[in-house]
Order: C-alpha cells, then sequence, then structure tokens
C-alpha cells in the first residue's frame, strides 16, 4: 500500500468553526509534513513530524494545531481560521532513515479548504 | 530566503516533441534535489531524487540531470504524450536529518496538444 489518504476531500467552515483534516498512511513512514498550497504557488511547508514528535513549525499561526496521534496519522485541527486561510492542504510522508538517505515524499490528494 | 526557481513557467507541446525545462536552486548548502509530477485533482508523483553532481536519472521517456556547482537540474520529456500534461514540480532538499526538508520550486505546467 502506497496511499496516503486524506479526508474530508472539500471543506467549508466559518471563521468560527473548528473543524480537524485527517491524514493515513500505512507504509511504515515515520516522518509525516503537512503543506499549505495557494492557487498557481508551490506548496508551502507548515509542520514535520519525526518520529510523532513534531520537528518543524514553520511559524504557522496558532490557529492551526497539528497532532500525531501514532505513526500511521496526522491531523490538522482548524479554529478560527480567516478567509486568507482557504487553500489546498496537503500531507505527505516519507521514511527516516537518518543522513544517508535522501527519500521521495509521497503525498496525499490533499483538502480542499475554503474559510468564509 | 531560498529561492528556486523553475522555468518556463508553462509549455504547450504537440504530441511527439520532445521538451525540456530547468530548475534553478542555491548551489550552497545542497543536499537533495527531487523532482514530482502533478496531474489535476491527483497528488503529486516523485519521479526522482538527486543527489550527486553529474546524477543522470531516468524513468521511460523521462530524464533528469543535475549539476550541483551551478545549481541547476533539468528535466526532458522525450516523444511527449497528452498524459504527460501535468505540472513538474523541483524541490530543493536544503536540510537531511530523520526527515526531508525540502523548498518547492513553482513548477512548470505542461500542455501536451494531441
Amino acid at each position: 500500500d502506497t496511499e496516503v489518504t486524506q479526508t474530508p476531500k472539500h471543506l467549508v467552515m466559518g471563521m468560527t468553526n473548528k473543524k480537524s483534516l485527517k491524514c493515513e498512511q500505512h507504509m511504515g513512514h515515520r516522518a509525516m509534513y503537512w503543506y499549505k498550497q495557494k492557487a498557481k504557488k508551490p506548496p508551502e511547508l507548515m509542520f514535520v513530524y519525526s518520529y510523532e514528535k513534531l520537528s518543524i513549525n514553520e511559524s504557522v499561526p496558532s490557529r492551526f494545531s497539528p497532532e500525531c496521534p501514532n505513526s500511521s496519522l496526522l491531523n490538522l485541527h482548524l479554529h478560527a481560521l480567516q478567509p486568507e486561510d482557504s487553500a489546498l492542504y496537503l500531507c505527505a510522508s516519507s521514511q527516516a532513515e537518518g543522513r544517508s538517505t535522501y527519500n521521495e515524499q509521497f503525498f496525499g490528494p490533499g483538502t480542499r479548504l475554503t474559510v468564509l | 530566503i531560498l529561492n528556486v526557481e523553475q522555468s518556463p513557467q508553462s509549455l504547450h507541446v504537440q504530441e511527439g516533441d520532445s521538451t525540456n525545462f530547468t530548475c534553478s536552486f542555491p548551489s550552497s548548502n545542497f543536499y537533495a534535489l527531487h523532482w514530482y509530477r502533478w496531474e489535476t485533482a491527483k497528488s503529486p508523483e516523485a519521479l526522482f531524487v538527486m543527489t550527486l553532481n553529474g546524477d543522470e536519472k531516468k524513468k521511460g521517456r523521462i530524464s533528469a540531470t543535475l549539476n550541483t556547482k551551478e545549481g541547476y537540474s533539468y528535466l526532458y520529456i522525450k516523444g511527449s504524450q497528452p498524459e504527460d500534461s501535468a505540472t513538474y514540480l523541483c524541490a530543493f532538499g536544503k536540510m537531511k536529518t530523520s526527515y526531508d526538508k525540502v523548498i518547492f520550486g513553482p513548477g512548470t505546467s505542461l500542455s501536451v496538444i494531441p
């Protein structure tokens, strides 16, 4: 199974709502990533988890809260978002093998988020 | 600020044409260069990961070269087919621990006209 799944595919939420994005992989990857992609822009890294520990937070506002409950799951909790947070949110995973191996990332199809 | 640039921004070719595009990246602190293909409504799919200066990789009709000293990589598609239509992203690896932190370029959008 080389698939990364993301749910939901589409999400519309108001600025006062709380919602969560989910990502799952069963490839045994121990590095998982959240990216944000706006139209006609490249994906921008938000968070990296390595061995279920938060390794990188790219100065993301606190209204985005990541969680890695186990090695297969990655969540992104959303609260009090702004309309400018509307974007495609991509999850990815890769093997975590230390400094000597450079690994491709496997991406999910993304969640298209619209904040009203 | 690290800039990863790609050119051209978009490209339209006839079926059967061969084509190539460029990724430019900082030549210092290089770890790896990734190429991804992203078809509309699908997930980005890894094509190549290259780490050594002079690396050449090939997958079917698609190949890539790497020059880390001058900071560029070329992606070549031989005999383009409509199914090659996608956005091609390169990503510069600037850090390697137990995860791969990469910076994506803006992509080259390829349309292959039947």
